[in-house]
């Protein structure tokens, strides 16, 4: 069973739309949650993290976090055409993290 | 800002080649990290290092090995490139075990 799940994509949303994205995780001991964004070609950049359970806002991201359900997701309001990329959701378990596949978002102009 | 640099962002290798990917962080950070990724592979970690002179091997670290001389530079080293070693390498690096990482820019090696 894999450790980190997304949603399998892609994702298409309109300009202006709210893109959604989901992450599900098996470890109940991790701390730590992070969102990348990942350009093609490129390597991933740090977006968003978040530790404990509840809402975390950044500009037009949110990410949401409960450990509970084991689940953290990643909310895009009033998506552009420059967040059209694939996301990664990202936990920590002891050095390392683990990444699920990831999701590829197009917004569409 | 922290900064991770890989050494080269394109290489073009024959096979069998002995190669040497270079990776230099400089916030101090204890934790580095190898991946390869591959079109609906993901991200696959190849190696990883807590401390100086430390190694751990990932998920994939056939035909590879590393070195970690000092704490800002860590190296994975191709034995004998082949070409199903042709990929994106991404180093990264983090402070400590709540953290997230700092990638690289990486680098797109192929072996011909």
């Amino acid at each position: 069973q894999k450790e980190v799940e997304q949603n399998s994509g892609p994702l298409s949303v309109p300009e202006g739309a709210i893109a959604s994205l989901n992450c599900t995780y098996s470890d109940r001991g991790s701390q730590s949650f992070f969102w990348y964004r990942q350009y093609s070609g490129k390597s991933p950049e740090l977006i968003m993290f978040i530790y404990s359970n509840g809402d975390k806002e950044d500009g037009r991201f949110t990410a949401q976090l409960n450990k509970a359900s084991q689940y953290v997701s990643l909310l895009i309001r009033d998506s552009q055409p420059s967040d059209s990329a694939t996301y990664l959701c990202a936990v920590t378990g002891d050095y390392k993290l683990s990444f699920g596949a990831g999701t590829t978002v197009t917004v569409r102009a | 800002d922290v900064k991770v640099t890989q050494s080269s962002r394109y290489l073009v290798k024959r096979t069998g080649e002995k190669v040497f990917l270079e990776c230099v962080q400089d916030m101090d950070h204890e934790n580095m990290f190898w991946y390869r990724q591959d079109p609906g592979l993901g991200l696959r970690l190849i190696y990883f290092s807590y401390d100086v002179k430390m190694k751990e091997k990932g998920d994939i670290p056939e035909g590879y090995s590393v070195s970690r001389e000092k704490k800002e530079r860590f190296s994975l080293i191709l034995e004998s490139a082949s070409t199903n070693q042709t990929s994106m390498y991404l180093c990264a690096s983090k402070p400590g075990s709540s953290y997230g990482y700092t990638f690289g820019s990486g680098t797109r090696l192929t072996v011909v």
